[in-house]
Protein backbone atom coordinates (compact mmCIF):
# COMPACT_ATOMS: atom_id res chain seq x y z
CA UNK A 1 0.00 0.00 0.00
CA UNK A 2 1.15 3.37 -0.47
CA UNK A 3 1.90 5.81 2.56
CA UNK A 4 2.34 9.10 3.01
CA UNK A 5 4.57 10.82 5.39
CA UNK A 6 4.39 14.40 6.38
CA UNK A 7 7.13 14.72 8.80
CA UNK A 8 6.24 17.97 10.42
CA UNK A 9 3.23 17.89 12.84
CA UNK A 10 3.53 21.39 13.57
CA UNK A 11 5.07 24.39 11.96
CA UNK A 12 4.91 28.27 12.13
CA UNK A 13 5.79 31.15 10.23
CA UNK A 14 5.63 35.21 10.43
CA UNK A 15 3.29 37.03 8.08
CA UNK A 16 4.99 37.82 5.06
CA UNK A 17 7.46 35.19 4.73
CA UNK A 18 7.81 31.80 3.16
CA UNK A 19 7.22 28.40 4.63
CA UNK A 20 8.00 25.27 3.34
CA UNK A 21 6.03 21.54 4.10
CA UNK A 22 7.07 18.37 3.70
CA UNK A 23 5.66 15.50 2.02
CA UNK A 24 7.30 11.89 0.80
CA UNK A 25 5.34 9.32 -0.44
CA UNK A 26 6.37 5.73 -1.46
CA UNK A 27 4.92 4.39 -4.70
CA UNK A 28 5.79 1.73 -7.39
CA UNK A 29 3.61 3.66 -9.84
CA UNK A 30 5.28 5.83 -12.50
CA UNK A 31 2.45 7.92 -13.48
CA UNK A 32 -0.06 8.84 -10.62
CA UNK A 33 -1.49 12.44 -8.82
CA UNK A 34 -1.02 14.63 -5.89
CA UNK A 35 -2.42 16.90 -4.09
CA UNK A 36 -2.25 19.29 -1.15
CA UNK A 37 -5.05 20.11 0.87
CA UNK A 38 -6.22 22.84 3.46
CA UNK A 39 -8.14 22.05 6.11
CA UNK A 40 -9.02 25.31 8.34
CA UNK A 41 -11.53 25.34 11.53
CA UNK A 42 -14.11 25.13 9.43
CA UNK A 43 -13.30 21.51 8.74
CA UNK A 44 -13.78 21.89 5.26
CA UNK A 45 -10.96 20.05 3.11
CA UNK A 46 -10.09 23.10 0.12
CA UNK A 47 -7.57 22.13 -2.87
CA UNK A 48 -4.81 24.24 -2.77
CA UNK A 49 -2.90 22.79 -5.78
CA UNK A 50 -2.55 19.34 -7.65
CA UNK A 51 0.64 18.40 -9.34
CA UNK A 52 0.18 15.05 -11.92
CA UNK A 53 3.45 12.59 -12.01
CA UNK A 54 3.98 12.97 -15.38
CA UNK A 55 3.97 16.38 -15.70
CA UNK A 56 8.06 17.55 -15.07
CA UNK A 57 7.15 21.47 -14.48
CA UNK A 58 6.26 21.74 -10.57
CA UNK A 59 2.47 23.27 -10.20
CA UNK A 60 1.74 27.12 -9.18
CA UNK A 61 -1.22 28.54 -7.99
CA UNK A 62 -1.08 32.00 -7.12
CA UNK A 63 1.22 32.04 -3.14
CA UNK A 64 1.57 28.00 -3.65
CA UNK A 65 3.76 26.63 -5.15
CA UNK A 66 4.69 22.80 -5.29
CA UNK A 67 8.49 21.24 -6.17
CA UNK A 68 8.10 18.19 -7.11
CA UNK A 69 10.87 15.36 -7.12
CA UNK A 70 9.75 12.81 -8.53
CA UNK A 71 12.99 10.44 -8.10
CA UNK A 72 13.24 11.39 -4.27
CA UNK A 73 9.28 10.84 -4.30
CA UNK A 74 9.28 14.59 -2.36
CA UNK A 75 6.56 16.70 -2.69
CA UNK A 76 6.62 20.14 -0.94
CA UNK A 77 4.66 23.21 -0.43
CA UNK A 78 5.64 26.38 -0.55
CA UNK A 79 3.82 29.14 0.64
CA UNK A 80 4.93 32.75 -0.18
CA UNK A 81 3.97 35.92 1.36
CA UNK A 82 2.56 33.72 4.48
CA UNK A 83 -1.07 35.28 5.26
CA UNK A 84 -3.44 35.00 8.62
CA UNK A 85 -5.90 33.34 6.68
CA UNK A 86 -3.06 30.59 5.59
CA UNK A 87 -3.27 29.13 9.19
CA UNK A 88 -4.94 25.79 9.12
CA UNK A 89 -3.82 21.57 8.79
CA UNK A 90 -2.70 21.20 5.69
CA UNK A 91 -2.77 17.53 3.83
CA UNK A 92 -0.46 16.03 1.14
CA UNK A 93 -2.64 13.23 -0.11
CA UNK A 94 -1.61 10.49 -3.58
CA UNK A 95 -3.28 8.77 -6.07
CA UNK A 96 -2.87 5.83 -7.64
CA UNK A 97 -3.53 5.42 -11.47
CA UNK A 98 -7.33 3.77 -12.18
CA UNK A 99 -8.31 3.36 -8.63
CA UNK A 100 -11.33 6.24 -9.12
CA UNK A 101 -10.88 8.62 -6.39
CA UNK A 102 -9.36 6.62 -3.35
CA UNK A 103 -7.49 9.27 -2.05
CA UNK A 104 -3.84 8.64 0.77
CA UNK A 105 -3.71 11.53 2.87
CA UNK A 106 -0.84 11.85 5.42
CA UNK A 107 -1.19 12.82 8.96
CA UNK A 108 -1.06 16.66 8.00
CA UNK A 109 0.90 19.58 9.56
CA UNK A 110 -0.46 22.19 11.28
CA UNK A 111 0.62 25.45 9.97
CA UNK A 112 0.01 28.66 13.02
CA UNK A 113 0.70 32.35 11.19
CA UNK A 114 1.52 34.72 13.57
CA UNK A 115 1.10 38.69 13.40
CA UNK B 1 -23.14 27.61 -7.17
CA UNK B 2 -24.03 25.32 -4.23
CA UNK B 3 -21.06 23.44 -2.47
CA UNK B 4 -21.42 20.19 -1.28
CA UNK B 5 -23.72 19.89 1.17
CA UNK B 6 -23.06 16.95 4.16
CA UNK B 7 -26.17 16.64 6.96
CA UNK B 8 -26.03 16.60 9.68
CA UNK B 9 -23.67 18.76 11.47
CA UNK B 10 -23.20 16.85 14.43
CA UNK B 11 -24.69 13.84 15.44
CA UNK B 12 -24.89 11.65 19.10
CA UNK B 13 -25.37 8.12 18.90
CA UNK B 14 -25.36 5.39 21.26
CA UNK B 15 -22.98 2.24 21.27
CA UNK B 16 -25.03 -0.64 19.05
CA UNK B 17 -27.45 1.76 17.25
CA UNK B 18 -27.41 2.47 13.34
CA UNK B 19 -26.43 6.24 11.65
CA UNK B 20 -27.52 7.50 8.44
CA UNK B 21 -25.37 9.86 6.97
CA UNK B 22 -26.29 12.25 3.85
CA UNK B 23 -24.25 13.99 1.27
CA UNK B 24 -25.53 16.18 -1.62
CA UNK B 25 -23.01 16.58 -4.06
CA UNK B 26 -21.96 19.84 -6.53
CA UNK B 27 -24.67 19.33 -8.97
CA UNK B 28 -23.03 17.97 -11.81
CA UNK B 29 -20.58 16.06 -10.01
CA UNK B 30 -20.82 11.92 -10.45
CA UNK B 31 -18.62 10.93 -8.50
CA UNK B 32 -19.06 10.64 -4.47
CA UNK B 33 -16.34 9.96 -1.91
CA UNK B 34 -16.61 8.91 1.84
CA UNK B 35 -13.91 9.71 4.10
CA UNK B 36 -13.00 9.44 8.51
CA UNK B 37 -11.28 11.45 10.09
CA UNK B 38 -9.98 11.02 13.60
CA UNK B 39 -7.00 12.39 15.65
CA UNK B 40 -5.36 8.74 15.83
CA UNK B 41 -5.59 7.42 12.23
CA UNK B 42 -5.95 10.70 10.15
CA UNK B 43 -7.86 10.95 7.16
CA UNK B 44 -9.26 7.44 5.84
CA UNK B 45 -10.72 6.38 2.77
CA UNK B 46 -13.86 4.52 2.89
CA UNK B 47 -15.68 3.98 -0.43
CA UNK B 48 -16.68 5.91 -3.62
CA UNK B 49 -19.73 5.50 -5.96
CA UNK B 50 -20.02 6.40 -9.35
CA UNK B 51 -23.08 6.46 -11.11
CA UNK B 52 -24.63 4.83 -8.38
CA UNK B 53 -22.07 1.68 -8.48
CA UNK B 54 -19.80 1.24 -5.78
CA UNK B 55 -16.01 2.03 -7.69
CA UNK B 56 -13.85 1.69 -4.73
CA UNK B 57 -13.77 0.56 -0.94
CA UNK B 58 -11.30 1.13 1.95
CA UNK B 59 -10.03 -1.40 4.86
CA UNK B 60 -13.08 -0.69 6.86
CA UNK B 61 -15.90 -3.74 8.41
CA UNK B 62 -18.98 -4.31 6.38
CA UNK B 63 -20.49 -2.00 9.13
CA UNK B 64 -19.95 0.55 6.57
CA UNK B 65 -22.12 1.02 4.23
CA UNK B 66 -22.87 3.73 1.42
CA UNK B 67 -25.14 3.87 -1.33
CA UNK B 68 -25.81 6.64 -4.41
CA UNK B 69 -28.89 7.75 -5.87
CA UNK B 70 -29.81 8.80 -9.24
CA UNK B 71 -29.31 12.17 -8.61
CA UNK B 72 -26.18 11.23 -7.45
CA UNK B 73 -26.65 12.03 -3.69
CA UNK B 74 -25.15 9.95 -1.47
CA UNK B 75 -25.83 8.19 1.63
CA UNK B 76 -23.55 6.32 4.29
CA UNK B 77 -24.70 3.60 6.68
CA UNK B 78 -22.83 2.77 9.62
CA UNK B 79 -24.91 -0.18 12.19
CA UNK B 80 -23.78 -1.68 15.32
CA UNK B 81 -21.94 1.46 16.37
CA UNK B 82 -18.82 1.09 18.15
CA UNK B 83 -17.11 4.00 20.02
CA UNK B 84 -13.92 3.72 17.91
CA UNK B 85 -16.45 5.03 15.06
CA UNK B 86 -16.34 8.73 16.96
CA UNK B 87 -15.19 10.42 13.80
CA UNK B 88 -15.18 13.64 11.50
CA UNK B 89 -16.88 12.04 8.21
CA UNK B 90 -16.42 13.64 5.15
CA UNK B 91 -18.10 13.91 1.82
CA UNK B 92 -16.49 14.82 -1.40
CA UNK B 93 -17.66 14.78 -5.11
CA UNK B 94 -15.81 14.56 -8.60
CA UNK B 95 -16.85 15.67 -12.02
CA UNK B 96 -15.27 12.19 -12.51
CA UNK B 97 -12.52 13.26 -14.45
CA UNK B 98 -9.45 11.93 -13.09
CA UNK B 99 -7.31 15.31 -12.60
CA UNK B 100 -9.64 17.41 -11.30
CA UNK B 101 -9.37 16.94 -8.05
CA UNK B 102 -12.50 16.87 -5.29
CA UNK B 103 -14.52 19.32 -3.64
CA UNK B 104 -15.36 18.45 -0.07
CA UNK B 105 -18.51 19.23 2.48
CA UNK B 106 -18.03 20.34 5.84
CA UNK B 107 -18.73 16.95 7.29
CA UNK B 108 -20.89 15.16 10.21
CA UNK B 109 -19.54 15.25 13.58
CA UNK B 110 -20.64 11.90 15.05
CA UNK B 111 -20.05 10.93 18.47
CA UNK B 112 -20.47 7.49 19.72
CA UNK B 113 -21.31 7.04 23.37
Amino acid sequence: AQTVTQSQPEMSVQEAETVTLSCTYDTSESDYYLFWYKQPPSRQMILVIRQEAYKQQNATENRFSVNFQKAAKSFSLKISDSQLGDAAMYFCAYKPPDSGYALNFGKGTSLLVTP
Amino acid sequence: KAGVTQTPRYLIKTRGQQVTLSCSPISGHRSVSWYQQTPGQGLQFLFEYFSETQRNKGNFPGRFSGRQFSNSRSEMNVSTLELGDSALYLCASSLGEEHYGYTFGSGTRLTVV
